[in-house]
């Protein structure tokens, strides 16, 4: 079956320009990640969806960051004025998420191939 | 707080040779432990899993390891490394099944023929 996808693989965009990256998670997972990956930091947590709610935000970096997930599927996180520190590659997982699903494998995070973000 | 420590940011061995890629964590709670793989240009990709059941865990391409409570530690294993493994290994920790993973800083295998 189709993974995690992830659109655009990769962007170039000027300082202060807004960007938004696309995720498509796997049919039927209820939990939505978003991560960041960047030389400086590795890979560093950004935003939990349950569902179309997200219950941890904890770790957007700024308030230019935001995310949001509807019908339960597709979700876009957007940069509002892009500095050049948010260069990275952003990588989106999904899991079941569901308690007591079986197969026992409701933890695991599947992640796509990411999107490479270059701001100059 | 959970942290993930990842000793030794490059390991080289020659093809053929144990590969051994040490992790220690640190949890208030009992850990899901987890290691993931990342080839060049593409997303991470799920080698074993830890989640409180066998201590020893096998996972994908002949690469295991072992859950060591004592030591805090999952290290990861491969008898005989061939030349496909070359990539980066990142150790992660959730506190349960649902939530973020904290990764280690990676460490990237190098094998040599």
């Amino acid at each position: 079956g189709a993974g995690v996808s992830q659109s655009p693989s990769n962007k170039v965009t000027e300082k202060g320009k807004d960007v938004e990256l696309r995720c498509d998670p796997i049919s039927g997972h209820t939990a939505l990640y978003w991560y960041r990956q960047s030389l400086g930091q590795g890979l560093e947590f950004l935003i939990y969806f349950q569902g179309n709610s997200a219950p941890d935000k904890s770790g957007l970096p700024s308030d230019r960051f935001s995310a949001e997930r509807t019908g339960g599927s597709v979700s876009t996180l957007t940069i509002q004025r892009t500095q050049q520190e948010d260069s990275a590659v952003y990588l989106c997982a999904s899991s079941l998420g569901v308690v007591g699903t079986s197969g026992g494998d409701q933890e695991t995070q599947y992640f796509g191939p990411g999107t490479r973000l270059l701001v100059l | 707080a959970q942290s993930v420590t990842q000793l030794g940011s490059h390991v080289s061995v020659s093809e053929g040779a144990l590969v051994l890629l040490r992790c220690n964590y640190s949890s208030s709670v009992p850990p899901y432990l987890f290691w993931y793989v990342q080839y060049p240009n593409q997303g991470l990709q799920l080698l074993l899993k830890y989640t409180s059941a066998a201590t020893l865990v096998k996972g994908i391409n002949g690469f295991e390891a072992e859950f060591k409570k004592s030591e805090t530690s999952f290290h990861l294993t491969k008898p005989s490394a061939h030349m496909s493994d070359a990539a980066e290994y990142f150790c992660a920790v959730s506190h349960t099944g649902f939530q973020k993973l904290v990764f280690g800083t990676g460490t990237r295998l190098l094998v040599s023929p």
